[in-house]
């Protein structure tokens, strides 16, 4: 399968706790983007990043959220401290360039559902 | 906000009728792109549409785009029960993506 993977699919924590979530983008993508959705909702930007970089995190929280996306391994969103207004669904997108001027489509994983106790 | 917003946001019909659904957008934008997306399941691309084009055709899906209305339709064909998600346009603006608040289409066998 070479789409977009993302792991866990369901996530439970408890309040305080943290949260890693797991994005393997297709294969020769480089570049990943995370979005937030809420029940009923369209999905809200959060972070760009390519390979060792973070190109754009204006739509992520300041705090308590992270994002990274090393030169081996997966991209990691990684929340501290989560509390009842994290639960979320959260999706990861590659592709192969940046979207915006190339015409080209992101592809989606299906998504990690955090719930918070 | 950029955010598109899709009309209507719920739509149901009979299978074998066709389906409209519209977007609006704030700003200028290279390209608007519609998404279906099941429940539970990530966004699957269905279209995308450049800004200096007017309509695009892709086995039942056709979409419009008028950038003076900074508006865009998203036309189904003889729908299928399987057509049943919601869907979303997005459009880009700097590094960002955004998304609609979407449309939720219920295809009835």
């Amino acid at each position: 399968n070479a789409g977009v993977m993302q792991n866990p699919r369901h996530l439970v924590r408890r309040r305080g706790q943290e949260a890693r979530l797991r994005c393997s983008p297709m294969k020769g993508h480089s570049h990943v983007y995370w979005y937030r959705q809420l029940p009923e909702e369209g999905l809200k930007f959060m972070v760009y990043l390519q390979k060792e970089n973070i190109i754009d995190e204006s739509g992520m929280p300041k705090e308590r959220f992270s994002a990274e996306f090393p030169k081996e391994g997966p991209s990691i969103l990684r929340i501290q401290q989560v509390v009842r207004g994290d639960s979320a669904a959260y999706f990861c997108a590659s592709s192969s360039t940046w979207t915006g001027e190339s015409n080209q489509p992101q592809h989606f994983g299906d998504g990690t559902r955090l719930s918070i106790l | 906000s950029q955010q598109g917003e899709e009309d209507p946001q719920a739509l149901s019909i009979q299978e074998g009728e066709n389906a409209t659904m519209n977007c609006s957008y704030k700003t200028s934008i290279n390209n608007l792109q519609w998404y279906r997306q099941n429940s539970g399941r990530g966004l699957v691309h269905l279209i995308l549409i450049r800004s200096n084009e007017r309509e695009k055709h892709s086995g039942r899906l056709r979409v419009t785009l008028d950038t003076s209305k900074k508006s865009s339709s998203l036309l189904i064909t003889a729908s299928r029960a399987a057509d049943t998600a919601s869907y979303f346009c997005a459009t880009v603006t700097g590094n960002q993506f955004y998304f609609g608040t979407g449309t939720s289409l219920t295809v009835i066998p």
